[in-house]
């Protein structure tokens, strides 16, 4: 089982680039989201979706998009990255949603380091 | 709304003492909880889980964890450190009911563990 799969596992930007960060997962799981890890701060949520078509915003949104067009892929895209947005970006995934989803334990990917110059 | 504070950002122990890190949680509605531990350049990996049932929950390594709704703590003990628990440490609070905070987590900043031989 690969579980949750991230690529790349590190990334340099310049100011202004886009790029696609990609999330895969073999578990038929229905719940998946994002997060970024900065010093101190734990992680924070950016994105998330309750399945395929549907996606939210977590607590710190701005400057990311997502979109989920299938139950396996979830990517996260950085339109024009800011120096802002460095830090290591995790992937979750889980195989509920709603209220069984609090109880049921969110499988982590192993992280993509984002330098942005 | 739900939160999470961790008590220390650094504990130190040899190896062979106990280990206590200390995580306080608020929520509006009955939490789950979660310790998750990261070693370095690593993904995220679960520990424990707490979700209604048994107040002393019984962890992977010899860790374990207690709920008390009185305090609202869910602290992390182990009895005897070894030098492969040095890592960071996140507790972590899923509500489990109410609007559509459904299985969104809020971390805790995190704790360091230091175990020196």
């Amino acid at each position: 089982n690969a579980g949750v799969t991230q690529t790349p596992k590190f990334q340099v930007l310049k100011t202004g680039q886009s790029m696609t960060l990609q999330c895969a997962q073999d578990m038929n799981h229905e719940y998946m989201s994002w997060y970024r890890q900065d010093p101190g701060m734990g992680l924070r949520l950016i994105h998330y979706s309750v399945g395929a078509g549907i996606t939210d915003q977590g607590e710190v949104p701005n400057g990311y998009n997502v979109s989920r067009s299938t139950t396996e892929d979830f990517p996260l895209r950085l339109l024009s990255a800011a120096p802002s947005q460095t830090s290591v970006y995790f992937c979750a995934s889980s195989y509920s949603v709603g209220t069984v989803l609090a109880k049921n334990i969110q499988y982590f990917g192993a992280g993509t380091r984002l330098s942005v110059l | 709304a739900q939160s999470v504070t961790q008590l220390d950002s650094h504990v130190s122990v040899s190896e062979g003492t106990p280990v206590l890190l200390r995580c306080n949680y608020s929520s509006s509605y009955s939490p789950s909880l979660f310790w998750y531990v990261q070693h370095p350049n690593k993904g995220l990996q679960l520990l424990l889980k707490y979700t209604s049932a048994a107040t002393l929950v019984k962890g992977i390594n010899g860790f374990e964890a207690e709920f008390k709704k009185s305090e609202t703590s869910f602290h992390l003990t182990k009895p005897s450190a070894h030098m492969s628990d040095a890592a960071e440490y996140f507790c972590v609070v899923s509500e489990s009911a109410g609007g559509t905070s459904y299985g969104k987590l809020t971390f805790g900043q995190g704790t360091i563990l230091t175990v020196h031989p």
